[in-house]
C-alpha cells in the first residue's frame, strides 16, 4: 500500500520550459489536492479536485493547469515554467473535500533557472 | 474565509508538556479543526482532529473551548524526535463552487531540545 506517489521527486527546468508533475493515491480516495511550499513557509492549495470529473482553484491558481484523469491519478502541469515556480508540490487525497484529513505525498523539488 | 493564527516557533526540552494555540476567531458552524505536522523534505501527517471540547489519542490532544475561536493541540513529554512544524486548520470554502477545502498557514516550529 504505497499511499500517495509523486513523480519526479527532483526536476529543473529553465524558464519557458513546461512540465508536467504526476500525483497517484491508492486509497480509494475521491478527493486530491496539490499544494505548493516555498523555503520558511507554510502550504499553499493550487488546485483541487473534489471527485472524478471536477476541478477547483485554489490559492494560487495562475501559471498552472491541473487534470483529473481518473479516481487514482490527478497531474499538475506548467505550461511555461517561472523562477517564482520554483517551490516543493506536494499532492494529497482524502476521502473527501472539507475536513477529511489529507494523506500527502513526498513532494517533487522543482528548481526554475 | 476561515483563517488560522499560531506561534511562529516554540522551544522546548525533552520530557515536557508542549501547548501549541492556535486562533480561527472566523471558524465556521459546521468546521471542524485539525493539526498536522510536517518533519523536513516529508508532505504533513495528520496528528488529530476535533469539533469541540477535548480529543485524544496515542499521539496528542485537542482543547476546544465552547465558543470554538481558538483550539490548543498538547503534546504530552515530547522528546527530540517531536523537533518539526505544526499546522493548524479549518476548512475554508471555495469563491464559485462552494466546494471545500483545507487551507494551511505558516505553522508552528517546534524545536526540542535535549
Amino acid at each position: 500500500n504505497a499511499g500517495v506517489t509523486q513523480t519526479p521527486k527532483f526536476q529543473v527546468l529553465k524558464t519557458g520550459q513546461s512540465m508536467t508533475l504526476q500525483c497517484a493515491q491508492d486509497m480509494n480516495h475521491n478527493s486530491m489536492y496539490w499544494y505548493r511550499q516555498d523555503p520558511g513557509m507554510g502550504l499553499r492549495l493550487i488546485y483541487y479536485s473534489a471527485s472524478e470529473g471536477t476541478t477547483d482553484k485554489g490559492e494560487v491558481p495562475n501559471g498552472y493547469n491541473v487534470s483529473r484523469l481518473n479516481k487514482r491519478e490527478f497531474s499538475l502541469r506548467l505550461e511555461s515554467a517561472a523562477p517564482s515556480q520554483t517551490s516543493v508540490y506536494f499532492c494529497a487525497s482524502s476521502e473527501a473535500t472539507g475536513d477529511a484529513p489529507l494523506h500527502f505525498g513526498n513532494g517533487t523539488r522543482l528548481t526554475v533557472t | 474565509l476561515a483563517k488560522t493564527t499560531q506561534p511562529i516557533s516554540m522551544d522546548s526540552y525533552e520530557g515536557q508538556e508542549v501547548n501549541i494555540t492556535c486562533s480561527h476567531n472566523n471558524i465556521a458552524t459546521n468546521d471542524y479543526i485539525t493539526w498536522y505536522q510536517q518533519f523536513p523534505s516529508q508532505g504533513p501527517r495528520f496528528i488529530i482532529q476535533g469539533y469541540k471540547t477535548k480529543v485524544t489519542n496515542e499521539v496528542a490532544s485537542l482543547f476546544i473551548p465552547a465558543d470554538r475561536k481558538s483550539s490548543t493541540l498538547s503534546l504530552p513529554r515530547v522528546s527530540l524526535s517531536d523537533t518539526a512544524v505544526y499546522y493548524c486548520l479549518v476548512g475554508d470554502e471555495g469563491k464559485d463552487t462552494g466546494r471545500r477545502a483545507l487551507t494551511f498557514g505558516s505553522g508552528t516550529r517546534l524545536q526540542v531540545q535535549p
